[in-house]
């Protein structure tokens, strides 16, 4: 399974765009990229998922560049709600099994 | 909207003992994961179980745990002998392939398990 490095914690205000991004060098051709967000004392919660380029919901946007070594997961105009943890995970989707890095801990300030 | 359900909230107990962890996936979900969460550490893959047998499982998943469909609802996890370091949250998670071979896995609240 591929290895991911986040950023360990990340400061933001109220209202701006936040961009977290993750490397994962050694991604293999099968591997899909996920993010998940997790509040304290609950379980994670899926944010968005993709392949390459570019994938939008109603949350957030993940930009996956050609060469797929890296993701960033675009956070528009975060609210103090958005402070949490955010994981990027890559696997190839058999649905065997998924593991998390460190993640990113985003403090979101008024 | 459909969701993952985790009893008890909170067990205590003392160490060596046994403890079932219980869950109830989400109804029409084919994948069943376990996975534990040590205070202030990142979420750690335990086991995954599919067509009532175990797919994968991680270093952690030793002889002393084991996981069980008894029903076509619930998904439980048993420590046989619990020691101080199995101290931790667990979560039950669920997932349906998607169309796209999408994989959102759904978690559950967790079970806090204090072993003292």
């Amino acid at each position: 399974l591929a290895k991911t490095t986040q950023p360990i914690s990340m400061d933001s205000y109220e209202g701006q765009e936040v961009n977290i991004t993750c490397s994962h060098n050694n991604i293999a051709t099968n591997d899909y990229i996920t993010w998940y967000q997790q509040f304290p004392s609950q379980g994670p919660r899926f944010i968005i998922q993709g392949y390459k380029t570019k994938v939008t919901n109603e949350v957030a946007s993940l930009f996956i560049p050609a060469d797929r070594k890296s993701s960033t997961l675009s956070l528009p105009r975060v609210s103090l709600s958005d402070t949490a943890v955010y994981y990027c995970l890559v696997g190839d989707n058999n649905f065997n099994k998924f593991y998390f890095g460190s993640g990113t801990k985003l403090n979101v300030k008024p | 909207e459909p969701e993952v359900t985790q009893t008890p909230s909170h067990q205590v107990t003392q160490m060596g003992q046994e403890v079932i962890l219980r869950c109830v996936p989400i109804s029409n979900h084919l994948y069943f994961y376990w996975y534990r969460q040590i205070l202030g550490q990142k979420v750690e893959f335990l086991v995954s179980f599919y067509n009532n047998e175990i797919s994968e499982k991680s270093e952690i998943f030793d002889d002393q745990f084991s996981v069980e469909r008894p029903d076509g609802s619930n998904f439980t996890l048993k420590i046989r002998s619990t020691k101080l370091e199995d101290s931790a949250m667990y979560f039950c998670a669920s997932s349906e392939p998607g169309a796209d071979s999408s994989n959102e896995q759904y978690f559950g609240p967790g079970t806090r398990l204090t072993v003292t």
